[in-house]
């Protein structure tokens, strides 16, 4: 592993569905985050962890939850998807001090 | 709360030639980092230069340097002689270091296409 990874690359989920998007780094950074972005947009922030065992809700936190149990995981659920979830979703992680974000490569997930 | 706002949705450059990218940002924070990040067809984000709110010099990268304007709360990227592989989607975030800390705010992005 070199960075940051997420899985699955792409899903397609049926409306109700609970599902769980992956992202591991290998870079020991304290912070991680998720966002989505939806077509010609820019990224939203929805859960953030500053560091194991903290996480905090960014801009639009509904709908998802997230863990922080070790460093290197932050699994982001969906509990019960609905359409108005399909989007990419990109993880990242970050020094805590503030320095640049590396992002993973996205999950292209769609509700139906 | 904080907020990016980049106001060109679109921008057109000629090869070779300079284009700047305008970023402006609304923070109750005192300290913060400002960010740009390019996005290609291919879909990955790319870090491209970092600003520090405390920074004295405008940073610089390469062919970008970022253009920080304190007071008028800008942070416009200047992108010297582009190159065709320029051409993508390019966006302006802010990460707060105090009541914001840990939420990173992004803008809406400016598509840069580069003229041959």
């Amino acid at each position: 592993i070199a960075g940051i990874t997420q899985a699955p690359t792409s899903q397609i989920l049926a409306a109700g569905r609970r599902m769980t998007l992956r992202c591991t780094q290998d870079m020991r950074h304290n912070a991680m985050y998720w966002y989505r972005q939806d077509l010609g947009l820019g990224l939203r922030l929805i859960h953030y962890s500053n560091t194991a065992g903290t996480t905090g809700k960014g801009e639009v936190p509904d709908g998802y939850s997230v863990s922080r149990a070790n460093t290197d995981d932050f699994p982001l659920t969906l509990a019960s998807a609905v359409p108005s979830q399909t989007s990419v979703y990109f993880c990242a992680s970050s020094d805590l001090g503030g320095g640049k974000q590396f992002f993973g490569p996205g999950t292209r997930l769609t509700v139906l | 709360a904080q907020k990016i706002t980049q106001t060109q949705p679109g921008m057109f450059v000629q090869e070779k030639e300079a284009v700047t990218l305008d970023c402006t940002y609304d923070t109750s924070d005192p300290s913060y980092g400002l960010f740009w990040y390019k996005q290609p067809s291919s879909g990955e984000m790319i870090f491209l230069i970092y600003q520090g709110s405390y920074d004295q010099q405008n940073a610089t990268e390469g062919r970008y340097s970022l253009n920080f304007q304190k007071a008028r709360k800008s942070a416009n990227l200047v992108i010297s002689a582009s190159q065709l592989g320029d051409s993508a989607m390019y966006f302006c975030a802010m990460r707060g270091f105090n009541t914001n800390a840990g939420k990173s705010t992004f803008g809406d992005g400016t598509t840069l296409t580069v003229k041959p």
